[in-house]
C-alpha cells in the first residue's frame, strides 16, 4: 500500500457545485496535511495548510482532516473555471521532514 | 512563486551529454529540493539540501547529483542524459521549523 493515495480523476463538475476532493494515509504519524493547487504548465503552490484532525477554512475552501480514518478533504464550494487545476495532496510527520504528495486529482470545472 | 527562478525553463538535448539545472531563491530558505514530475508517478523527489555544502538522496537520486556552494543556488546534474529522464523538474524552497514547501515555476527537459 502506497503511502498516500489520491485519485487522479479527471473530475469534471459543473461551475457553482460542491467539489470533494480527497486523499487517504497509510503512516499515522503524519501531523501536518496539505493542499497544493497546480496550473498547467506551473509549479504547485500552497492552498491550504492543516495540524493534526480538524477543519481548516479558506473563503470557499475548506480542509478537513479525519486522522482516525487516515482520511483528508478538500471542498470547494461555489466552484469556478478558474479552480479548474490539479490538486495535490501532502503530508508531513514533523517540522523540517520531507514531505509525501499524492500524484494529484485533475479538476475540470464546466461552465 | 515565493522568490524562486528556475533556469533553464526548458531545455533539449542528445542522450549522453550532461545537464545542469540552477534554481535560486531570494527567501534565505535552509532547505532547497529537485523535484521531478511525470504522469502517473507524480512528485518524487531526487536530491535534497539542509544547508550548504549539505545535501542527501530522495527516492529517485540515481543518475543525479547536486551541488549547493550558496544558501541561494542549488543545482541539479545529469551527467549523461538519459530519454527516461525526460520530465518536469521543480525546485522547491521550505525554512527551519517550516512544515510546507514553496515550488518554484519549473524547467521542461527534453532529452532525445
Amino acid at each position: 500500500q502506497k503511502e498516500v493515495e489520491q485519485d487522479p480523476g479527471p473530475l469534471s463538475v459543473p461551475e457553482g457545485a460542491i467539489v470533494s476532493l480527497n486523499c487517504t494515509y497509510s503512516n499515522s504519524a503524519f501531523q501536518y496535511f496539505m493542499w497544493y493547487r497546480q496550473y498547467s504548465r506551473k509549479g504547485p503552490e500552497l492552498l491550504m495548510y492543516t495540524y493534526s484532525s480538524g477543519n481548516k477554512e479558506d473563503g470557499r475552501f475548506t480542509a478537513q482532516v479525519d486522522k482516525s480514518s487516515k482520511y483528508i478533504s478538500l471542498f470547494i464550494r461555489d466552484s469556478q473555471p478558474s479552480d479548474s487545476a490539479t490538486y495535490l495532496c501532502a503530508m508531513t510527520e514533523r517540522r523540517d521532514d520531507k514531505i509525501i504528495f499524492g500524484k494529484g486529482t485533475r479538476l475540470h470545472i464546466l461552465p | 512563486d515565493a522568490g524562486i527562478t528556475q533556469s533553464p525553463r526548458h531545455k533539449v538535448t542528445e542522450t549522453g551529454t550532461p545537464v545542469t539545472l540552477r534554481c535560486h531563491q531570494t527567501e534565505n530558505h535552509r532547505y532547497m529540493y529537485w523535484y521531478r514530475q511525470d504522469p502517473g508517478h507524480g512528485l518524487r523527489l531526487i536530491h535534497y539540501s539542509y544547508g550548504v555544502k549539505d545535501t542527501d538522496k530522495g527516492e529517485v537520486s540515481d543518475g543525479y547529483s547536486v551541488s549547493r556552494s550558496k544558501t541561494e543556488d542549488f543545482l541539479l546534474t545529469l551527467e549523461s542524459a538519459t530519454s527516461s529522464q525526460t520530465s518536469v523538474y521543480f525546485c522547491a524552497i521550505s525554512d527551519l521549523g517550516e512544515e510546507t514547501q514553496y515550488f518554484g515555476p519549473g524547467t521542461r527537459l527534453l532529452v532525445l
